[in-house]
């Protein structure tokens, strides 16, 4: 499993909600509760928007929440805002895989 | 406040070696993980790997052989070097730290182009 899987473009209109899915395996997203996510605007650097699938660094709005079911992790923003629109990454921890961090395939988020 | 900041050139000539340099302000990297990451155009974000304050690393199966990293304490900085250069190493160029669970990066550099061609 080189990446997991996002879907390539998520769009909605201002105050409405999107999820972004992140489907991975059983040696990834589905083996342990590791899942990152990520927001990135051209030209600046990324920023951590959900660890541990669920869990809210400081400062981040809580317009942004993390689920998990099975191999498929999602992001849910609610009361969506222009600042919204980004790119999204999903990232999945593991000790299992050769790989040690795996990447989503990254969704842009277009707000309407 | 923690700070990454990417360093190195910005055009490299194909089977050459890329060096890049991240300088690291309000922590010291005697703690936590630090990574490469990159990000080619048109494509998805790819963990290129990690080295650890205690010396332990991780890499990227794919990018093993042509990659090393390496820790700088009296500078506070960690570097990484990809050897033979093609222009499918064309991407911009992350330097990120995870903390101590090491399952996800807090701290980001905003990155640098690195572009490969002759």
């Amino acid at each position: 499993q080189s990446a997991l899987t996002q879907p390539a473009s998520v769009s909605g209109s201002p105050g409405q909600s999107i999820t972004i899915s992140c489907t991975g395996t059983n040696s990834d997203v589905g083996g342990y509760d590791y899942v990152s996510w990520y927001q990135r605007h051209p030209g600046k650097a990324p920023k951590l928007l959900i660890y541990d699938v669920s869990n809210r660094p400081s400062g981040v709005s809580n317009r942004f929440s993390g689920s998990k079911s099975g191999n498929t992790a999602s992001l849910s923003i609610s009361g969506l805002q222009a600042e919204d629109e980004a790119d999204y990454y999903c990232n999945s921890y593991t000790t299992s895989s050769p790989l040690d961090y795996i990447f989503g395939t990254g969704t842009k988020v277009t707000v309407l | 406040q923690v700070q990454l900041q990417e360093s190195g050139p910005g055009l490299v000539k194909p089977s050459e070696t890329l060096s890049l340099t991240c300088t690291v302000s309000g922590v010291s990297i005697n703690s936590y993980s630090w990574s490469w990451i990159r990000l080619p155009p048109g494509k998805g974000l790819e963990w290129i790997g990690y080295i650890h304050y205690s010396g332990r690393t991780g890499y990227n199966p794919s990018l093993k052989s042509r990659f090393t990293m390496s820790l700088d304490t009296s500078k506070n900085q960690f570097s990484l070097k990809l050897r033979s250069m093609t222009a499918a190493d064309t991407a911009v160029y992350y330097c990120a730290s995870a903390d101590s669970s090491l399952t996800h990066f807090v701290y980001w550099g905003q990155g640098t182009l690195v572009t490969v061609s002759s």
